[in-house]
């Protein structure tokens, strides 16, 4: 089983430049997410997707966008680059469908994906 | 605002020896997560444990939980060299949502 894939691994953008990052799993999980992960700040919740069709902002959603394509996608787009948006980012997901305080939303993680904007 | 801190930032030791890593947290919780992170990798669930339990074991890894403090640890005992990685703490705060916050973590180098 692949589990998450995440595309590309690396990227190197210039300030505006415009990209997507894509993201797959294949656990017939419900719940996406993308986090980003900076040096000692831990993980940020940037957008998750609780189902299909369904997108909501985490905890660093400026100045991006994203898009729930069917059960299997979600993508991550940057409109206009900007350095400070240099980071590592996550794609995760879990089986989690609905707000429910039984049970635990145990992520599953793709590799990542290391950008670089200048 | 970072729901999980992990203390320490960082922990250097000995192969063999235990390691000892804590998490505090700001909000009620129904339950906290424990994930590793190897260098260049995605994270990966370690272990989980409810609000209603104060301690939890699997193989070398035994969390504790005090929800009075706010507070849990992690302990790794006899470390090995493959212990190498970052460790999170993660909470989904007392809401049952989505949104899922994990700490700064803490690195941990377990030297052969």
């Amino acid at each position: 089983n692949a589990g998450v894939t995440q595309t590309p691994k690396f990227q190197v953008l210039k300030t505006g430049q415009s990209m997507t990052l894509q993201c797959a799993q294949d656990m017939n999980h419900n719940s996406m997410y993308w986090y980003r992960q900076d040096p000692g700040m831990g993980l940020r919740l940037i957008y998750y997707s609780a189902s299909e069709g369904t997108t909501d902002k985490g905890e660093v959603p400026n100045g991006y966008n994203v898009s729930r394509l069917n059960k299997r996608e979600f993508s991550l787009r940057l409109e206009s680059a900007a350095p400070s948006q240099t980071s590592v980012y996550f794609c995760a997901s879990s089986p989690r469908r609905t707000v429910t305080l039984s049970g635990a939303n145990v992520l599953t993680f793709g590799a990542g994906s290391r950008l670089t904007v200048l | 605002s970072q729901q999980g801190e992990e203390d320490p930032q960082a922990l250097s030791i000995q192969e063999g020896e235990n390691a000892t890593m804590n998490c505090s947290y700001k909000t009620s919780i129904n339950n906290l997560q424990w994930y590793r992170q190897n260098s260049g990798r995605g994270l990966v669930h370690l272990i989980l444990i409810r609000s209603n339990e104060r301690e939890k074991h699997s193989g070398r890894l035994r969390v504790t939980l005090d929800t009075s403090k706010k507070s849990s640890s992690l302990l790794i005992t006899a470390s090995r060299a493959a212990d190498t990685a970052s460790y999170f703490c993660a909470t989904d705060g007392h809401t049952g949502g989505f949104k899922t916050i994990f700490g700064a973590g803490t690195r941990l180098f377990v030297k052969a």
